[in-house]
């Protein structure tokens, strides 16, 4: 099936430094998650995205779905060390809608 | 807020042994799934389930694993004859009809020796 790539595996931040990952696929993606994963946690969804170019916002999180639906990413907004985990972009699949999970982005955020 | 339960949080095992994972999917649920990660991997798709039966099954969820719900509360996830790669931990998850929202558990961290 597809898989999404997501870039970068690890990334440390200062504490108030932005954050971005980034998730992409060669083919059209009809919609992506994101979950977040504490150390030590469970995954836990933050956001769907379903349409070409569709941006949301949760706070200081930002959510974007590229124009041709190929391509998301995450933007964090001044980190936290609250904002320490694993992010996740996931993909739904087949008429059970499977979700198929990337490798996801550990960020560690330096105080 | 409604909380899918897996019992137990850690199960020590020795390789061969069979072991079962338990989880109380969120009431009003219909989708039901097992997920697996290897300590500091991605979380792995297993199995998905539905209507009393597997809708769909990863190349990871051979013979050796199974999936029942045998009381309509219960879902449960087999693992005949562990194996040294089994360790991981192991999140059931569920959704309900109409939403694609995955509410996982809080994981049961297999070990096999």
């Amino acid at each position: 099936g597809q898989q999404v790539m997501q870039i970068p595996q690890y990334q440390h931040v200062q504490e108030g430094e932005d954050f971005t990952t980034y998730c992409n696929s060669s083919t059209t993606l009809s919609n992506i998650q994101w979950y977040k994963q504490r150390p030590g946690g469970h995954p836990v969804f933050l956001i769907q995205l379903v349409k070409s170019g569709e941006v949301k916002k949760q706070k200081r999180l930002t959510f974007q779905f590229g124009e041709a639906k190929k391509n998301s990413s995450l933007h964090i907004t001044a980190t936290q060390t609250t904002d320490v985990g694993t992010y996740f972009c996931a993909e739904l699949s087949g008429g059970y809608q499977k979700v198929t999970f990337g490798i996801g982005t550990k960020l560690q955020v330096i105080p | 807020e409604p909380e899918v339960t897996q019992t137990p949080s850690h199960q020590v095992t020795q390789m061969g042994q069979e072991v079962i994972l338990r989880c109380v999917p969120i009431s009003n649920h219909l989708y039901f799934y097992w997920y697996r990660q290897i300590l500091g991997q991605k979380v792995e798709f297993l199995v998905s389930f539905y209507n009393n039966e597997i809708s769909e099954k990863s190349e990871i969820f051979d013979d050796q694993f199974s999936v029942e719900r045998p009381d309509g509360s219960n879902f449960t996830l087999k693992i005949r004859s562990t194996k040294l790669e089994d360790s991981a931990m192991y999140f059931c998850a569920s959704r309900p009809s109409g939403a694609n929202v995955l509410t996982f558990g809080a994981g049961s961290r297999l070990t096999v020796l």
